[in-house]
């Protein structure tokens, strides 16, 4: 049973316009959230992180959105650019582990 | 330069074939943990280390070993590799667990089992 969820496995989107990738989450108890980013090749990078205390967190082009009461994140990337073109994964830290999405492949075409 | 180690990046075996797959890491971390990668599953945690002779089972420990003698060293071990192990591994570190946001990954060994 998957306790983090991105039920988009792909996204395409037009360089310059907005990016919208969500996940979802069942567990509760969750109360920090991250995404990382992951080309071909290497591996997973961390880019931006949130607090169940915050309902927003912004860094540059990045701000991931938290509602609690969905039990829902979203990370949006304006303005999308093709060098943003990557497999994003959402994460919790939970005990000695982190529970990660399954991903979602974000293309950004020129 | 700051990084996490693995090797091999890409490994070809046969079943029951034993082998190693090395992590290294020189940030002197204390936490370092292995992940594997499936398609439509995410990253699922092998096996995990808090300290120097000090690890734990994962998710999906079945199937492997590991072993922390030292502290900048995290090997993951098949003893006897299986089909259903091809997969894409992960090591990463981090200062401590809990410090969200410092969990450095190394750059992945593909591993396929015939």
């Amino acid at each position: 049973d998957q306790q983090v969820k991105q039920n988009s496995p792909s996204l395409s989107v037009q360089e310059g316009r907005i990016s919208i990738l969500n996940c979802d989450y069942t567990n509760s108890m969750f109360d920090y959230f991250l995404w990382y980013k992951k080309y071909p090749a290497e591996g997973p990078t961390f880019l931006i992180s949130i607090s169940s205390i915050k309902d927003k967190n912004e860094d540059g082009r990045f701000t991931v959105f938290l509602n609690k009461s969905a039990k829902h994140l979203s990370l949006h990337i304006v303005p999308s650019q093709p060098g943003d073109s990557a497999v994003y994964f959402c994460a919790a830290p939970y005990g000695q582990n982190f529970v990660f999405g399954p991903g979602t492949r974000l293309s950004v075409l020129p | 330069e700051a990084q996490v180690t693995q090797n091999p990046r890409y490994l070809i075996t046969v079943t029951g074939k034993k082998l190693t797959v090395t992590c290294s890491q020189n940030m002197n971390h204390e936490y370092m943990s292995w992940y594997r990668q499936d398609p439509g599953l995410g990253l699922r945690q092998i096996y995990y280390s808090m300290n120097v002779e000090v690890t734990d089972k994962g998710d999906v420990p079945e199937g492997y070993k590991v072993s922390r003698k030292e502290k900048r060293n995290f090997p993951l071990i098949l003893e006897s590799p299986s089909p259903n192990q091809t997969s894409l591994y992960f090591c990463a570190s981090s200062f401590r667990q809990g410090l969200v946001g410092e969990l450095f990954f190394g750059e992945g060994s593909r591993l396929t089992v015939l």
